[in-house]
């Protein structure tokens, strides 16, 4: 089964610097990655997916993360943070049947003026 | 296109008491999947359903159950409630799963308090 860690429960960060978010999973076999965002009381929204292809992958609101298959990390970043991007995030893995997906403890994102 | 819906919003129960919680995929989904998430634990994948069968559960006890009807809705039961039952449980639905990429699209959850 895969498993996923997320290295940091808090980020804070100051508006317009940039963030990372670090997360490494783990899997004997191939897999999808995925990070979603949960917004204070409202359900997960996909931010962006790595499914094949180029390791550089680009999401929505400015968000991009690159797959390390060596590292077996997929960390994602923002050049410039924004006060609304205040929220907790989630790194995900599944098996290619993708019904099975596993999801990290989550970093919650907090950008201050 | 309606998104995932989940009733109710938030649900007050005792311990020992049976929850049931309901979700409606978005049209056209026959796949729906139930997570858990519990404070400080993230989110933990409880049940997947898709075209009316069990076909893969997390690692929860038999008292966690559901199912799901011939319209792709789904219901969560869990029975025996106990206090770390509490959570906020989200539902997903997406195309059907098992084969390649088919994206889950989360609903709004329902918060569980058990007193």
């Amino acid at each position: 089964a895969q498993s996923v860690t997320q290295l940091d429960s808090q980020v804070p960060v100051f508006e317009e610097a940039p963030v990372e978010l670090r997360c490494n999973y783990s899997s004997s076999v191939s897999v999808y990655l995925f990070w979603y965002v949960q917004y204070p009381n409202q359900g997960l929204q996909l931010l962006l997916k790595y499914l094949s292809g180029s390791t550089l992958v680009k999401g929505i609101n400015g968000f991009e993360a690159e797959f390390n298959k060596s590292q077996t990390s997929f960390h994602l970043r923002k050049p410039s943070v924004h006060i609304s991007d205040t929220a907790e995030y989630f790194c995900a893995v599944s098996g290619l049947n993708n019904n099975d997906m596993r999801f990290g403890a989550g970093t919650r994102l907090t950008v201050k003026p | 296109e309606a998104g995932v819906t989940q009733s109710p919003t938030h649900l007050i129960k005792t311990r020992g008491q049976q929850a049931t919680l309901r979700c409606s995929p978005i049209s056209g989904h026959t796949s729906v999947y139930w997570y858990q998430q519990a404070l400080g634990l993230g989110l933990q994948f409880l049940l997947w359903y898709d075209e009316g069968e069990e076909r893969n559960r997390g690692n929860f006890p038999p008292r966690f159950s559901g199912r799901q009807f011939p319209n792709y809705s789904s219901e969560l039961n869990v029975n025996a409630l106990e206090l770390e039952d509490s959570a906020l449980y989200l539902c997903a639905s997406s195309r059907r799963g098992g084969s390649s990429y088919n994206e889950q699209f989360f609903g709004p959850g329902t918060r569980l308090t058990v007193l």
